[in-house]
């Protein structure tokens, strides 16, 4: 079993829906919850990061962490076109030197 | 742009042949990990630095190496290049303490192994 799941997708929604990404993990030793952003042949770029449970709002992005699931989320609000991207996850232990990532979701959002 | 920069952005190599990559760390960072990402895939982690000494590698043979340098920019270097190696090569630069686990990534150096 993979430390950290995520459906790779693909998945396409019009222009203004709400997108939910979700991950999950194994490895209750988790603390800091990352999501990011890849264009297509480009490094990822980090969108937000969360420590422990709970919820952080970034604009039209949302991050949730539920460790007693050991279940991640992303929500983005109103997609635009621009967002048509892999979003990958990402966590670490704190003490561990390495982010654990999901395989990315690739999401098209449809003018 | 989060100021970390790789060298080259693209490299072909044939197999058996040995790769230096590159990596300057975001200004104020003294962490610097690479990871190996597949067509398709996640990063997979190969190991960090820290003050020029490796702080902890994946499952990744010795024929892969790195080095830190005292104004923290890192070399990653692979020897006996296999076709497998092909792949996107991450640097992510960090902070300290808990800010070490949030890790910013550069653009990547895509290595073709013919």
């Amino acid at each position: 079993q993979k430390e950290v799941e995520q459906d790779p997708g693909p998945l396409s929604v019009p222009e203004g829906a709400i997108v939910s990404l979700n991950c999950t993990y194994s490895n209750s030793a988790f603390q800091y919850f990352m999501w990011y952003r890849q264009y297509s042949r480009k490094g990822p770029e980090l969108l937000m990061y969360t420590y422990s449970s709970g919820n952080k709002e970034d604009g039209r992005f949302t991050a949730q962490v539920d460790k007693s699931s050991k279940y991640i989320s992303l929500f983005i609000r109103d997609s635009q076109p621009s967002d048509s991207a892999t979003y990958l996850c990402a966590m670490s232990n704190g003490g561990a030197n390495n982010l654990f990532f999901g395989t990315g979701t690739r999401l098209t959002v449809i003018p | 742009e989060t100021g970390v920069t790789q060298s080259p952005t693209h490299l072909i190599k044939t197999r058996g042949q040995q790769v230096t990559l590159r990596c300057s760390s975001q200004s104020g960072h003294n962490t610097v990990s690479w990871y190996q990402q597949a067509l398709g895939q996640g990063p997979q982690f190969i190991f960090q630095y820290y003050r020029e000494e490796e702080n902890g590698r994946g499952n990744f043979p010795p024929r892969f190496s790195g080095l830190q340098f005292p104004n923290y920019s890192s070399e990653l270097n692979v020897n006996a290049l296999e076709l497998d190696d092909s792949a996107l090569y991450l640097c992510a630069s960090s902070g300290t303490s808990g800010a070490k686990n949030i890790q910013y990534f550069g653009a990547g150096t895509r290595l073709s192994v013919l």
